[in-house]
């Protein structure tokens, strides 16, 4: 089974510009959840999205917003960029179903540097 | 009450040694505990997970040790290897779980 993908690995980005993350979960899996990674903050929450519905929310501003597909893909949007969003991306997905634990597998990541 | 508070920072082990990092939560209703690794440039890889209803679990050289009463649970990395040089991330939750803020292990040869 194919694991979870995320493209572009790469993105360098000028403050002021937005940037689209992409994210495919693995196939059967239905919610798809957003990090940022960053050396002094660790993995802090985003979002997530299951069934094309934002289910939870971290306490991130409004500039970061996201949607999920019918078929699960799902994208993350940066707006208005500023230098402090320069982060690992990572998005992890999962069965999503609330009957018991829900493991995540996360893909390898969206660099972002802005400049 | 949502917090998992993780210890050490960083931690540098000799080769064969044990590694050992601890973690701490609040929320009493959490009853899922998986321990990631991730290595640089990778996205986290689950490692390892216990459920509160045993006290420990052990997966070749790595052994969750879980302490309810106290809120506390461990990674333990039994004979240490460079390749074992890692970030180490514990988490804990019901359906969804918190991050603790990572360890950077580093193994000397």
């Amino acid at each position: 089974k194919a694991g979870v993908t995320q493209t572009p690995r790469y993105l360098i980005k000028t403050r002021g510009q937005q940037v689209t993350l992409s994210c495919s979960p693995i196939s059967g899996h239905r919610s798809v959840s957003w990090y940022q990674q960053t050396p002094g903050q660790g993995l802090q929450f985003l979002f997530e999205y299951f069934s094309e519905t934002q289910r939870n929310k971290g306490n991130f501003p409004g500039r970061f917003s996201g949607r999920q597909f019918s078929n699960s893909r799902s994208e993350m949007n940066v707006s208005t960029l500023e230098l402090g969003d320069s982060a690992l991306y990572l998005c992890a997905s999962s069965l999503g179903w609330l009957t018991g634990p829900d493991t995540q597998y996360f893909g390898p990541g969206t660099r972002l540097t802005v400049l | 009450q949502q917090q998992v508070k993780q210890s050490p920072q960083s931690l540098i082990v000799q080769k064969g040694g044990i590694s050992i990092i601890n973690c701490a939560y609040e929320n009493t209703a959490f009853d899922y505990f998986p321990w990631y690794q991730q290595f640089p440039g990778k996205g986290p890889a689950l490692l390892i997970a216990i459920r509160p209803d045993v006290s420990e679990k052990k997966e070749g050289r790595f052994t969750i040790s879980f302490n309810k009463s106290a809120k506390q649970f461990s990674l333990h990395i039994m004979d240490s290897q460079p390749g074992d040089s890692a970030t180490y991330f514990c988490a804990a939750g019901t359906y969804k779980y918190i991050f603790g803020t990572g360890t950077r292990l580093k193994v000397l040869a």
